[in-house]
C-alpha cells in the first residue's frame, strides 16, 4: 500500500542546532507540503513543492528550508533551531491536479530546549 | 489574517444527535474545500470535500454544505457517534494546490 512516512516521530534538540525532518511518500505525488501545528493556529504551511527541484515558501517559512531532489522525498531542515520552533510537524502530499485531497504523515513532535 | 476561520474551538454533542461544525473563508479564489479529522498523535485524515460548483456533498453520515455567497461551509454529522470525537479542520484550496487550514474545532460526542 502506498503511504507517507515521517521520521523521526519524536525529536529533542538544543537551541542553535541544525535539525532535519524526513518525509517520504510512495504515491508518486508531485505535490508535497510541510505544515506545523500549534494550538490556536491549526495547520500552517511552511514550505511546499510541486515537483523535483521546485520549492516554495509558505506562510511561516522563516528559519526553515526544504529541498526536492526526487519525487518521493521532501526533507525539512531547521537551520538553527529555536524554542519557537517547538511544534508538531506534518508532511503531506497530493496529486498534481485539481480537486485532489492531501494525504498526511503521522507527524513529528519536535522539542527545542 | 486568517483566510480560513473556525470560530468554535470546541463543541459537545450527545450521541445520536447532529453535530454541525462551521467554517468561514475570506479568499474568493478558493474553489475546493475539504474537511479533515484528527485524532491525538495521528496525522489528519481526509473526511469529505466539496468543489465550488456544488452546494452539497454527502458521504454516509457526513454532509458538507457550501454557501459561496456567504463564504461559509458546514459539516453535518448525523447521527454522531463517540468515535467521531476528534479535532476537525476545515481547509480550502485554489485548483487543489496549496491547502489553507482553519484552526480546528474539537468535537466531543458524549455517550
Amino acid at each position: 500500500d502506498a503511504e507517507i512516512t515521517q521520521s523521526p516521530r519524536h525529536k529533542i534538540t538544543e537551541t542553535g542546532r541544525q535539525v532535519t525532518l524526513a518525509c517520504h511518500q510512495t504515491w508518486n505525488h508531485n505535490n508535497m507540503f510541510w505544515y506545523r501545528q500549534d494550538l490556536g493556529h491549526g495547520l500552517r504551511l511552511i514550505h511546499y513543492s510541486y515537483g523535483v527541484q521546485d520549492t516554495n515558501k509558505g506562510e511561516v517559512s522563516d528559519g526553515y528550508s526544504v529541498s526536492r531532489s526526487n519525487t518521493e522525498d521532501l526533507p525539512l531542515t531547521l537551520e538553527s533551531a529555536a524554542s519557537s520552533q517547538t511544534s508538531v510537524y506534518f508532511c503531506a502530499s497530493s496529486r498534481d491536479r485539481e480537486l485532489s485531497e492531501a494525504f498526511f504523515g503521522q507527524g513529528t513532535r519536535l522539542t527545542v530546549v | 489574517d486568517q483566510q480560513v476561520k473556525q470560530n468554535s474551538p470546541s463543541l459537545s454533542v450527545q450521541e445520536g444527535r447532529i453535530s454541525i461544525l462551521n467554517c468561514d473563508y475570506t479568499n474568493s479564489m478558493f474553489d475546493y474545500f475539504l474537511w479533515y479529522k484528527k485524532y491525538p498523535a495521528e496525522g489528519p485524515t481526509f473526511l469529505i470535500s466539496i468543489s465550488s460548483i456544488k452546494d452539497k456533498n454527502e458521504d454516509g453520515r457526513f454532509t458538507v454544505f457550501l454557501n459561496k455567497s456567504a463564504k461559509h461551509l458546514s459539516l453535518h454529522i448525523v447521527p454522531s457517534q463517540p468515535g467521531d470525537s476528534a479535532v476537525y479542520f476545515c481547509a480550502a484550496s485554489h485548483y487543489g494546490q496549496n491547502f489553507v487550514f482553519g484552526p480546528g474545532t474539537r468535537l466531543s460526542v458524549l455517550p
